[in-house]
């Protein structure tokens, strides 16, 4: 157990949909990444946050958004969803950048 | 050029093998690496973290960095069937100083 909690553990949704998936980071960490994967792009970085602010952005879709609140949990939001949106979504912790801790992920199907 | 190049296999091999898993890179900025190995359903876990270059061992597993060629692997002795997984390599940071870009991964299949 890395220590790191995501939900909802699968999703399925339609076309054009939005949701949100949530991540409670490991105690006392301040960072807060999102990646992404999919079979032909692998684990792919969209966005990390560092004790409630905006670090950097990978590859993220500006239908795509994130925030991490004051307790440091953090929902990523994505919307008008299509198909090829349909991917797993991990979030990872860090104390200083280097180790990331992973979560279980959370499955979104999008039909 | 991809960032980092890894080849997704699969590899078979029997129990008791050695197993060589490598990675290539094109950004000599990076300065860690590591190996992420995934289960089937799983997050990524980390299983090795290299600094700079050279070897790290850690029981049956041993690490190379050769930054001079910008190529990485990690050997794994007596290989057993619970070392079926997906081993991603990992190297940081990114150009924005504070991420892992992350191999495809390759999966291994060790059978008894």
């Amino acid at each position: 157990d890395s220590g790191v909690t995501q939900t909802p553990k699968h999703l399925i949704t339609a076309t054009g949909q939005r949701v949100t998936l949530r991540c409670s980071p490991r105690s006392g960490d301040l960072s807060v990444y999102w990646y992404q994967q999919s079979l032909d792009q692998g684990l792919q970085f969209l966005i990390h946050y560092y004790n409630g602010e905006e670090r950097a952005k990978g590859n993220i879709l500006e239908r795509f958004s994130a925030q991490q609140f004051p307790d440091l949990h953090s929902e990523l939001n994505l919307s008008s969803l299509e198909l090829g949106d349909s991917a797993l979504y991990f979030c990872a912790s860090s104390v200083d950048g280097g180790e990331l801790f992973f979560g279980e992920g959370s499955r979104l199907t999008v039909l | 050029q991809k960032e980092v190049e890894q080849d997704p296999g699969p590899l078979s091999v029997p129990e008791g093998a050695i197993v060589s898993l490598n990675c290539t890179y094109s950004n000599s900025a990076f300065q860690y690496f590591m190996w992420y190995r995934q289960y089937s359903r799983k997050g990524p876990e980390l299983l090795m973290y290299t600094y700079s270059s050279g070897n790290k061992e850690d029981g049956r597993f041993t690490a190379q960095v050769d930054k001079s060629s910008k190529y990485i692997s990690l050997f794994i002795r007596d290989s057993q069937p619970s070392d079926s997984a997906t081993y991603l390599c990992a190297m940081g940071p990114n150009q924005a100083g504070t991420a892992l870009i992350f191999g495809k991964g390759t999966t291994l299949s060790v059978s008894s």
